[in-house]
């Protein structure tokens, strides 16, 4: 089993529609959450970290639920700069090996 | 604002030689890493380095080495190239390491084609 997994997708959406994706992760001692953002044959950036209690971040908002082992991306208000590759990414206690998802593939269309 | 520099961006080879590829950072960051993205795969650690003169493996590290001789350079080498390590390559760097490793900033990527 992976350790990180994400629908591939792709998410085809229209410009102002609200996209969600989930990523879950095999390992229960998982510490530290992230989203990425990897546009076209470009480097990854990072989006921003997850919380516990959830955060925001503009349009972006996270969410973590341990207990089921996912985190969740929600992006509101689409616009065609959105469109992109989302990496998950799980860091593990005392581990330097941050595991990547493969990515989600978002779409947002005029 | 340089950031992560790779070079080079684009390398053909044919099976069975050698290459290096450079990643430079100015960010003074003690940890660095090199990673393969692979289509349908998230990136895998292939070494990283958690200071100057210090590497370690990573999850794919065979048919690779690296050296970290100078803080701001991590050297990725292939030995004896085979197509397998037909990818795409990325640098990253960090400012903290193991359970705080918060952001990477990663170079733009070096694709390498192995014939």
């Amino acid at each position: 089993r992976k350790e990180v997994e994400q629908d591939p997708g792709p998410f085809n959406v229209p410009e102002g529609a609200t996209v969600a994706f989930n990523c879950t992760y095999s390992n229960s001692a998982s510490q530290s959450f992230f989203w990425y953002r990897q546009d076209c044959r470009k480097e990854p950036k990072l989006l921003m970290s997850v919380y516990s209690s959830g955060n925001e971040d503009g349009r972006f908002t996270a969410q973590l639920n341990r207990a089921s082992q996912y985190i969740s991306l929600l992006i509101r208000d689409s616009k065609l700069s959105d469109s992109a590759t989302y990496l998950c990414v799980v860091n593990m206690i005392n581990d330097y090996k941050l595991s990547f998802g493969a990515g989600t593939t978002v779409t947002v269309r005029a | 604002n340089a950031g992560v520099t790779q070079t080079p961006k684009f390398r053909v080879l044919k099976t069975g030689q050698s290459m290096t590829l450079l990643c430079a950072q100015d960010m003074n960051h003690e940890y660095m890493y090199w990673y393969r993205q692979d289509p349908g795969m998230g990136l895998r650690l292939i070494h990283y380095s958690v200071g100057e003169g210090t590497t370690a493996k990573g999850e794919v590290p065979d048919g690779y080495n690296v050296s970290r001789l100078k803080k701001q350079n991590f050297l990725l080498g292939l030995e004896s190239a085979a197509p397998s390590q037909t990818s795409v390559y990325f640098c990253a760097s960090s400012q903290r390491g193991g359970e705080n490793t918060g952001e990477l900033f990663f170079g733009e990527g070096s694709r390498l084609t192995v014939l």
